[in-house]
């Protein structure tokens, strides 16, 4: 089991570039979650997906952020345009029922 | 969700046990009691959970009170690699929204030599 798989690991990328993260959830996961982690704020929910299909995205900060689930082993989630204050580590994270969930390592996202 | 306090860093001699407290006075009773780690520059790692029994895995063991209002997490044999931070969440898992995992700030543990 490879476990959660995020790419890339690091992005450098210019204010007002588009940025797209990429997760594939653990094989059999109906579940899948993307956090956003900054110092200031601690971990936080973006949005998830239950079966492909979105079903809480309160967490999305605004309409530049964009998440889709085209199928079981894959996830975006795009940001367009980037800023700045956009710079943080975003995790994907996938579950199915019974434990816990199991997170990827994180994309590293850097906003110049 | 249940809101959920715990000391904001705690210490540890390698070797010994780590004790991590967590208050969950207002936990429901569909409320499930959950621990998580984040080691550096990792994504949080499970650990364990439970409802009101006391649960113990390879990694941890966690010792719920009657009341449900408190739990602690126990390390039995700390080691420098257990330095990370701990967080305590209670979530329902009867399904829905409830899946939504929400973290707190957590407990630095730092493991001494």
């Amino acid at each position: 089991d490879a476990g959660v798989i995020q790419s890339p690991r690091h992005e450098v990328t210019e204010m007002g570039q588009e940025v797209t993260l990429r997760c594939k959830p653990i094989s059999g996961h109906d579940y899948l979650f993307w956090y956003r982690q900054t110092m200031m704020r601690g971990l936080e929910l973006l949005i998830y997906f239950n079966n492909n299909v979105p079903i809480d995205d309160s967490g999305m900060p605004e309409d530049r952020f964009s998440a889709k689930m085209p199928n079981a082993s894959f996830s975006t989630l795009k940001i367009q345009p980037s800023e700045p204050r956009d710079s943080a580590v975003y995790f994907c994270a996938s579950r199915t029922g019974g434990n816990g969930y199991t997170f990827g390592s994180g994309t590293r996202l850097t906003v110049v | 969700d249940a809101k959920t306090t715990q000391p904001t860093s705690m210490d540890c001699a390698e070797g010994r046990a780590a004790n991590l407290p967590c208050n969950h006075s207002t936990i429901s009773g569909n409320e499930y009691v959950y621990w998580y780690r984040q080691i550096h520059s990792q994504g949080p790692q499970y650990i364990i959970h439970g409802l009101k029994n006391n649960e113990t895995n390879e990694m941890a063991s966690l010792i719920i009170t009657e009341d449900r209002k408190s739990s602690t997490l126990i390390l039995p044999h700390a080691t420098l690699r257990d330095t990370a931070v701990y967080y305590c969440i209670v979530r329902s898992n009867s399904g829905g929204s409830n899946y939504k995992l929400t973290f707190g700030k957590g407990t630095l543990l730092t493991v001494n030599p």
